[in-house]
């Protein structure tokens, strides 16, 4: 079975300044999608990047950026240039491709912005 | 787009009452998702349809569990009798399902607040 394991319960950064967030997952498979999640305290799920497995770039979506290695089977998240709106719960999540398949997620980051 | 729709929003009853959660996927996706949220043991999937066809219910809990997708653009989830123990904020979640660029990806509704006394 999948896990997703986020190792980091808890992270603080400074307005402005550049944080980043661990995952990793544990899969036999070669083709999948993995994802962040940003849960603010609203509890909407909002998406904040994706990447598929078969890509060797690594996805951007602005100030979002991802560190995907695939061998080591780690995908971290880089919050740059960080606002106070980026505090929230992140969650990484795993989903196999090819079919319609659900999503597993890990137990989530708590991220903290302070001025 | 409106988005994933669910109601009601916040949901407070006593233990033993029936319970139903509603959920309008957005238009055009074939794949819904429900989940369920909770401190204890995080976010976890309950069933998902594919094509208004449950694919997958090994995550609900127990019989006092049912979901059902009468078509496309409307799913519920039916708790009864409902216990403390199901208190959670249940998500729904959509997507295109297998179609391919971007379409694995889930979108979700604002969730149902769901508290038993």
């Amino acid at each position: 079975a999948q896990t997703v394991t986020q190792s980091q319960p808890e992270m603080s950064v400074q307005e402005a300044e550049t944080v980043t967030l661990s995952c990793t997952y544990d899969t036999s498979e070669s083709d999948y999608y993995l994802f962040w999640y940003k849960q603010p305290p609203s509890r909407q799920m909002i998406l904040v990047i994706r990447q598929e497995a078969y890509k060797q770039q690594n996805a951007t979506e602005n100030r979002f950026s991802v560190n995907f290695q695939k061998a080591a089977k780690s995908f971290s998240l880089k919050i740059s240039d960080s606002q106070l709106g980026d505090a929230a719960m992140y969650f990484c999540a795993y989903r196999e491709a090819g079919t319609a398949s659900k999503l597993t997620f890990g137990t989530g980051t708590r991220l903290q912005v302070t001025l | 787009d409106a988005g994933v729709i669910q109601s009601p929003r916040h949901e407070v009853t006593e233990m033993g009452q029936e319970v139903t959660l509603r959920c309008k996927p957005i238009s055009g996706h074939n794949s819904l998702f429900w989940y369920r949220q909770t401190m204890m043991r995080g976010l976890e999937l309950l069933i998902y349809f594919n094509n208004n066809v449950p694919i997958d219910d090994s995550g609900m809990p127990e019989d006092r569990f049912s979901a059902k997708m009468p078509n496309a653009s409307f799913s519920t989830l039916k708790i009864q009798p409902s216990e403390p123990r199901d208190s959670a904020v249940y998500f729904c979640a959509s997507s295109l399902g297998m179609t391919s660029g971007g379409a694995e990806t889930q979108y979700f509704g604002p969730g149902t607040r769901l508290l038993v006394l």
